[in-house]
């Protein structure tokens, strides 16, 4: 398997543009979750979804961001309007069976909002 | 705040030395993970200790599990300098609100000497 791939790998935008961040899990993998690293507040979980429902979105900063899972093999993570705060990396990661066992990671999307 | 808080933030030893990082987290737990992060790298899932679980191994590594204390540690034997990186232990389920998910500490950056 070719691990969770995450697209794209660098984006730099202006203040106020629309971001998409993308996330494919892990064939049959059930839980995806996103989160988000900087070096102040370390990794943050944003929102997961199980089974391609959101469960829980309690992490997801404001009404800037939302997330989207329409199948099992795509997901999306989308900032809109991006501001400077938001440069961090963006993790997305799956796991199988239950939300609390190990989790696969994808590279990352290195984020910097000018 | 912080569930899992690592021990110490930095460490530098040289090769061929033991490293011993710590974890202490604050609340109940299904089981405790430790990851590793190369420079610019997604995580990479090292080893899983459950609850009802002590002490476990994998090659190099070596992880207890105090839960009367709420601590964890993560033991690198013979370090080798591919072993420089950080480390996060991780717990389940997410103390932000959620059944499922983990919540990540800021990690230990390691860096073994040549």
């Amino acid at each position: 398997d070719a691990g969770v791939i995450q697209s794209p790998r660098h984006e730099v935008t202006e203040m106020g543009q629309e971001v998409t961040l993308r996330c494919k899990p892990i064939s049959g993998h059930d839980y995806l979750f996103w989160y988000r690293q900087t070096m102040m507040r370390g990794l943050e979980l944003l929102i997961y979804f199980n089974n391609n429902v959101p469960i829980d979105d309690s992490g997801m900063p404001e009404d800037r961001f939302s997330a989207k899972m329409p199948n099992a093999s795509f997901s999306t993570l989308k900032i809109q309007p991006s501001e400077p705060r938001d440069s961090a990396v963006y993790f997305c990661a799956s796991s199988y069976g239950t939300g609390t066992d190990t989790q696969y990671f994808g590279p990352g999307t290195r984020l910097t909002v000018l | 705040s912080q569930q899992g808080e690592e021990d110490p933030q930095a460490l530098s030893i040289q090769e061929g030395e033991n490293a011993t990082m710590n974890c202490s987290y604050k609340t109940s737990i299904n089981n405790l993970q430790w990851y590793r992060q190369n420079s610019g790298r997604g995580l990479v899932h090292l080893i899983l200790i459950r609850s009802n679980e002590r002490e476990k191994h994998s090659g190099r590594l070596r992880v207890t599990l105090d839960t009367s204390k709420k601590s964890s540690s993560l033991l690198i034997t013979a370090s080798r300098a591919a072993d420089t990186a950080s480390y996060f232990c991780a717990t389940g389920p997410y103390s932000g609100g959620g059944a499922d998910g983990l919540t990540f500490g800021k990690g230990t950056h390691l860096i073994i000497q040549p």
